[in-house]
């Protein structure tokens, strides 16, 4: 079976400019989760989506960041623009249903964004 | 709302030594925890987990869980270190809205 893909694995931009990261989970998955993971701090959701619907985006700063997961399969997590504190791997993850609190998530290995 | 500490940043244990990985949460209700570990470059990976039942949990990789109520903890440990455990390692604590919120991590490093 295959895992979460993410890309791309690492990114560099000058702060202010834009980026988008990509994100794909595993078949089947109704429930896709980005995580912030700032060096030496667990992740911190951002936001999860529950098929193609936003369940949960109440830690997402909503004025520079943005998500989207059309046909509720793949996602994108967009930055624009950026600061130098969204310096972070941005993780993506998924669960089969999401809604289950023994519900296990299963993540990708993450893009690792540096902003200058 | 759920928290989770790990009161140690970093440890160095020796190749073949037992490891002990500290833990304790704050929630009000039961909880469903849970231990991931991050090799570098990798995404999180999880161990084991703890919904309910025997308080002893076996997971991959040789590591087992105990969860202590009276103490909120969750201790995990592994008889005999390998050099391939050098990692990060996450616990992590799930409310009743499915949510995870992670502690800021252990650090392990294994010396020959």
């Amino acid at each position: 079976e295959a895992g979460v893909a993410q890309s791309p694995r690492y990114k560099i931009i000058e702060k202010r400019q834009s980026v988008a990261f990509w994100c794909n989970p595993i078949s089947g998955h109704a429930t896709l989760y980005w995580y912030q993971q700032i060096l030496g701090q667990g992740p911190k959701l951002l936001i999860q989506f529950q098929n193609n619907g936003v369940v949960d985006d109440s830690q997402l700063p909503k004025d520079r960041f943005s998500a989207e997961r059309l046909k509720g399969v793949d996602s994108t997590l967009k930055i624009q623009p950026a600061k130098l504190e969204d310096s972070a791997v941005y993780l993506c993850a998924s669960s089969p249903r999401g809604t289950t609190s023994t519900d296990t998530q299963y993540f990708g290995p993450g893009t690792r964004l540096t902003v200058l | 709302a759920q928290s989770v500490t790990q009161p140690d940043i970093h440890i160095t244990v020796s190749e073949g030594a037992s490891l002990e990985l500290r833990c304790n949460y704050s929630y009000g209700a039961t909880p469903y925890l849970f231990w991931y570990v991050q090799s570098p470059g990798q995404g999180l990976q999880l161990l084991l987990k703890y919904f309910s039942g025997d308080t002893l949990v076996q997971g991959i990789k040789g590591f087992e869980a105990e969860f202590k109520r009276s103490q909120s903890s969750f201790n995990l440990r592994k008889p005999s270190v390998h050099w391939s455990d050098a990692a990060e390692y996450f616990c992590a604590v799930a409310s009743n809205d499915y949510k995870l919120s992670f502690g800021a991590g252990t650090t392990v490093t294994v010396r020959a």
